[in-house]
């Protein structure tokens, strides 16, 4: 994906440890949050959500944690691979990600070393 | 591949011109979403649109609009283009099943202004 903005926060992880991407998202009343992922040249690509009622979601190697009393989101990456190399962008939305504005975070770029 | 297409892949134009783009939502999606995405304001959304109707709006100018057909595809149009609108502009669709909410992202039009 595209570096957005000029001091994209970076994170470089060697092959095989696992990564976490945090992310402060600005609106308390906010219900629904989601993870996506840009590579060079694509558009985003959802990876995982989760709704305020929840504090913890897994997928496939990852896992979303959420702190609402900090607004605080996090998404782990279990054995990060080269292919997780991308920009990272979490997004927030007050009316359940079905009504629009998703308010986007950033983006952290990750960096995986083989 | 999130289903969604967009066209054209790139534009470039000139200053005072008029632009069109397309996209086309997943099969069964109602629901279409623009963004902006550009160097220092990172995704930004624009306006959503439901089943024909307008549903949201977001950061749009007044030189830009949009529409959704019949058919479901949309198009935005951006017009008396000026050099700050050179952006990646993405379509996105929810509104299939279970997975309501997610947003669905396209691979962009890459539109330049010279």
């Amino acid at each position: 994906g595209e570096s957005v903005g000029l001091h994209l926060p970076t994170l470089s992880v060697q092959e095989g440890d696992n990564s976490i991407i945090n992310c402060a998202y600005s609106n308390s009343a906010s219900d629904y949050f989601i993870w996506y992922k840009q590579e060079s040249g694509k558009g985003p690509q959802f990876i995982i959500d989760i709704r305020s009622n929840m504090d913890k979601r897994q997928g496939q190697r990852v896992t979303v944690l959420l702190n609402k009393t900090v607004k605080h989101l996090s998404l782990q990456i279990a054995a990060t691979q080269p292919g997780d190399s991308a920009v990272y962008f979490c997004a927030e939305s007050l009316y359940g990600g079905s009504q629009g504005n998703l308010i986007f975070g950033k983006g952290t770029k990750l960096s995986v070393k083989p | 591949d999130s289903g969604v297409t967009q066209t054209p892949k790139h534009l470039i134009t000139a200053t005072g011109q008029r632009v069109t783009l397309r996209c086309s939502p997943r099969s069964g999606d109602l629901s279409v979403y623009w963004y902006q995405q550009s160097l220092d304001q990172g995704l930004q959304f624009l306006i959503q649109y439901y089943n024909g109707e307008e549903r949201a709006k977001g950061n749009i100018l007044e030189r830009f609009s949009a529409q959704q057909f019949p058919d479901l595809h949309s198009e935005l149009n951006l017009s008396s283009l000026e050099l700050g609108d050179s952006a990646l502009y993405f379509c996105a669709s929810s509104g299939r099943g279970s997975d309501q909410e997610t947003q669905y992202f396209g691979p962009g039009t890459r539109l330049l202004v010279l």
